[in-house]
């Protein structure tokens, strides 16, 4: 089936840039989605991109995606310590329902 | 424009009971989708609502089911809970829920705790 990886932990300094990577499976993926959890909320939607897209930029948030390998990264620039958050990495696929990754706990250190 | 809301927030049972969730989904939101999240196991996907009938069904057993109503609000029902049955359930709402870019608006979740 359709599986979803991601590391479990980072850590960076304030100011410093983050990467948070996953890989999935499912070389059908239509989108591929970045979410972000705060403690004692939802997920908050931060970005998506579509398949035929390696990259896409807003703001501090940069995807890049390699399709060949199954591969989706999210860089925030200049990481806050409002950026501490639990972030899940999530796929889908036309008529399918999203597959989340484990999520990556991010803190970010002063 | 109101974002979807779950209630209750917080929600003690004992083993054998019954439980209802409830999710209103963003106005002219159509599609409802439920999750469960633990620790152990991460997100995983329940079931999803769209115009009342059930579209997707994920890998949980008959004890939960859940419902939506004609104005898109959904229920979701745990019977004969387990301790295991102890998670964060969110509810997502989206516009149509397949097809094109569907984005999916996350509640804030219930959090139930099985004693």
């Amino acid at each position: 089936g359709e599986d979803v990886e991601q590391s479990l932990f980072l850590s960076v300094r304030e100011g410093d840039s983050s990467v948070i990577n996953c890989t999935y499976t499912d070389s059908s993926s239509t989108y591929l989605y970045w979410y972000k959890q705060e403690p004692g909320a939802g997920l908050q939607l931060l970005t998506y991109i579509f398949s035929n897209m390696d990259m896409k930029q807003d703001q501090r948030l940069t995807v890049l995606l390699n399709k060949k390998d199954k591969h989706l990264s999210l860089r925030i620039a200049d990481t806050q310590t409002g950026d501490s958050a639990i972030y899940f990495c999530a796929e889908r696929n036309y008529g399918q329902n999203f597959v989340f990754g484990p999520g990556t706990r991010l803190s970010v250190l002063p | 424009k109101a974002g979807v809301t779950q209630t209750p927030r917080y929600l003690i049972k004992t083993r054998g009971q019954q439980v209802t969730l409830s999710c209103s989904p963003i106005s002219g939101h159509r599609s409802v989708s439920w999750y469960q999240q633990t620790p152990g196991q991460g997100l995983q996907f329940l079931f999803e609502y769209f115009s009342e009938t059930q579209r997707n069904k994920g890998n949980f057993p008959g004890r939960f089911s859940g419902r939506q109503f004609s104005n898109s609000r959904s229920e979701m029902n745990v019977s004969t809970l387990e301790l295991g049955d102890s998670a964060l359930y969110l509810c997502a709402s989206s516009l149509a829920g397949t097809g094109g870019n569907n984005e999916q608006f996350f509640g804030p979740g219930t959090r139930l705790t099985v004693l």
